[in-house]
């Protein structure tokens, strides 16, 4: 596709429910990351996924979180017993090779509110 | 603890006024530097970045930013502001042993007064 992708743009559920988010990356870039944005915090690392190498999960806050990655291009972000504090936008975003020196591209979120 | 900081978490200008956005990082080696902004309804983009060599460095919509080494620092800058500019900025920083991974500072919401 053109940019990455994300969806839902909007999730709202109920606190103790499942969420599923999804990230469609640039067709051909092999490096995709999760990073989550909470209201007055900066971007926060959760996941990185880089071709066929076991993804670094070391940001992710608790086991309620995980996430893969089918065929090394959609992935998918699980957060199970949803909590307040999950509250975030939850941004994608996908490099040709995860290189130092190639640009992110980032998709525009998913905006995701616990009640 | 490694780290990157803006300290600034709010900054007002005035359209045509200059803008000055700090950033500072703690690593023992020199990471790679990026300056990504957050306009309202868009994505990230990347606005410059530094890995080595000439250490003022110049990028888009007329940005550029210096690394001083002595002060750990990357200050992003701009002579003149337009109202445009009004958005969310984030220094970023990769370092190798750190992992393969861009680590974001807080990031500094700009508002541009007309």
């Amino acid at each position: 596709g053109a940019g990455v992708s994300q969806s839902p743009s909007n999730k709202v559920t109920e606190k103790g429910k499942d969420v599923e988010l999804r990230c469609d990356p640039i067709s051909g870039h092999t490096a995709l990351y999760w990073y989550r944005q909470s209201l007055g915090q900066g971007l926060e690392f959760l996941i990185y996924f880089q071709g066929n190498s076991a993804p670094d999960k070391s940001g992710l806050p608790s086991d309620r979180f995980s996430a893969e990655r089918t065929g090394g291009s959609v992935s998918t972000l699980t957060i199970q017993r949803t909590q307040q504090e999950d509250s975030a936008v939850y941004l994608c975003a996908s490099s040709l090779s995860g290189s130092f020196n190639e640009k992110l591209f980032f998709g525009s979120g998913t905006q995701l509110s616990v009640l | 603890a490694q780290s990157v900081t803006q300290p600034d978490i709010h900054i007002t200008v005035s359209e045509g006024a200059s803008l000055e956005l700090r950033c500072n990082y703690s690593y023992g080696a020199t990471p790679y530097l990026f300056w990504y902004v957050q306009s309202p309804g868009q994505g990230l983009q990347l606005l410059l970045k530094y890995f080595s060599g000439d250490t003022l460095v110049q990028g888009i919509k007329g940005f550029e930013a210096e690394f001083k080494r002595s002060q750990s620092s990357f200050n992003l800058r701009k002579p003149s502001v337009h109202w445009s500019d009004a958005a969310e900025y984030f220094c970023a920083v990769w370092v190798w042993a750190a992992g393969n991974k861009l680590t974001f500072g807080g990031g500094t919401r700009v508002l541009v007064k007309p």
